[in-house]
């Protein structure tokens, strides 16, 4: 089956530690998308990318950053610049036609900073 | 992109229907509504999305006022596992277009 896989589930870094999550789709989905959830709150859009080899800042980019080397992975790097990094992290795709121009979501990648 | 008001939080008896609100008033002409949901510490999940005509498949029906000011989501006969927060979103159509996700209402269905 076609999906995206966010590795791995649960994440524990000591802080000023750089982390990288990771994503990977077999969908063939043009676009993928990076969000954050805190608690009790919606989510935040990171970064996003529409075509291999580019990328652009979402919401809350400081801190962060992207690779989009393949059209099937778009790993997000956490870096020690990020000030609260422990949250619920989303991976998304989208391409044209598909859901409505709707995403497709991963299963998540719960990072705690100690 | 035109913003959405939901309830916090809403009950229903399983084995009854939901029916989910949204307050899309400033929605635009080129503007969908799209319903996704999410279940505890999991991905969100596409529910169904529309334009101006009430939309049916088989997780739900989304019903669509004729000044599309406003949405219900009505999910038939709900089940303990329907349990999960609800977004909804409006935005233009066309993936170019990011979603922005709100806090949603938390349904719990109650045995």
């Amino acid at each position: 089956d076609g999906g995206i896989t966010q590795s791995p589930k649960y994440l524990f870094r000591k802080e000023g530690q750089n982390v990288t999550l990771s994503c990977e789709q077999n969908l063939n989905h043009d676009a993928m998308y990076w969000y954050r959830q805190d608690p009790g709150q919606g989510l935040r859009l990171i970064y996003y990318s529409q075509i291999v080899n580019d990328f652009q800042k979402g919401d809350i980019a400081e801190g962060y950053s992207v690779s989009r080397e393949k059209k099937e992975s778009f790993p997000l790097t956490v870096t020690s610049a990020q000030k609260n990094p422990t949250a619920f992290y989303l991976c998304a795709s989208s391409t044209p036609g598909h859901l409505g121009d709707g995403y497709t979501f991963g299963s998540g990648t719960r990072l705690t900073v100690v | 992109d035109a913003k959405t008001t939901q309830p916090p939080s809403m009950d229903c008896a399983e084995g009854r229907a939901a029916n989910l609100p949204c307050n899309h008033s400033t929605i635009s002409g080129n503007e969908y509504v799209y319903w996704y949901r999410q279940i505890h510490s999991q991905g969100p999940q596409y529910i169904i999305h529309g334009l101006k005509n009430n939309e049916t498949n088989e997780m739900a029906s989304l019903i669509i006022t004729e000044d599309r000011k406003s949405s219900t989501l009505i999910l038939p006969h709900a089940t303990l596992r329907d349990t999960a927060v609800y977004y909804c979103i409006v935005r233009p159509g066309g993936s170019n277009y990011k979603l922005t996700f709100g806090k949603g209402t938390l349904l719990t269905v109650n045995p």
